[in-house]
């Protein structure tokens, strides 16, 4: 398995802010990836986040409003720039581990409320 | 295209009684078929997979789930449900983008009753 933390685990902002989200995973993985789950909805991905080089977005999704940082293999950034109520939402940090065929572990989420 | 198909979006059991989740499946190829469990103000949890071995698949908590190639099923089920497993549960396949691509269903919320 993994540990995942995420930080903050919720948070209430205001309308037009950035917020930044925090994920440490306990050891080394390759691929880490973010996503989004709506109030009373599944989960979506917006992004791959690749160390070294810019992340990989969904469609839907892009840099200006998701930017994602990635500087080592343990850690990543997701940042909600702009921030809007429909912006309201969990969002998840998650890794893979088992190679090509395993399996993804999720950190608990971020809960974020924009006012 | 992959996708999944929760088949119920609420399941209410009485505790000690069976439980059956739902969900259909669409891929062009043989799928790898998951099923996540979420808790209230929880992370998600593997609760089983399938990877093209063996088509009934035991997971944690004594669930367990049956692929069915000429039904395109994954039904999640468990003999007795107990309170304890009073949550949402996701139906997921892994899409033909490569490894990372997870689509997930819509979800499937179960209460369980005394």
């Amino acid at each position: 398995s993994a540990v995942i933390s995420q930080k903050p685990s919720r948070d209430i902002c205001q309308r037009g802010t950035s917020l930044t989200i925090q994920c440490q995973v306990d050891s080394q993985v390759t691929m880490m990836f973010w996503y989004r789950q709506q109030p009373g909805q599944s989960l979506t991905l917006i992004a791959t986040a690749n160390q070294g080089s810019e992340a990989t977005y969904e469609s839907g999704f892009v840099i200006d409003k998701f930017p994602i940082s990635r500087p080592n293999l343990t850690f990543s950034t997701l940042t909600v720039s702009n921030m809007s109520p429909e912006d309201s939402s969990i969002y998840l940090c998650s890794v893979l581990r088992g190679g090509t065929t395993g399996e993804l572990f999720f950190g608990e989420g971020s809960r974020l409320t924009v006012l | 295209a992959q996708s999944v198909t929760q088949l119920d979006s609420h399941v209410s059991v009485s505790e000690g009684t069976p439980v059956l989740l739902r969900c259909n499946y669409s891929s062009s190829y043989s799928p790898s078929l998951f099923w996540y469990v979420q808790h209230p103000n929880k992370g998600l949890q593997l609760l089983l997979k399938y990877t093209s071995a063996a088509t009934l698949v035991k997971g944690i908590n004594g669930f367990e789930a049956e692929f069915k190639k000429s039904e395109t099923s994954f039904h999640l089920t468990k003999p007795s449900a107990h309170m304890s497993d009073a949550a949402e549960y996701f139906c997921v396949v892994r899409g033909s983008g490569g490894y990372n691509k997870l689509i997930f269903g819509a979800g499937t919320r179960l209460a369980v009753h005394p």
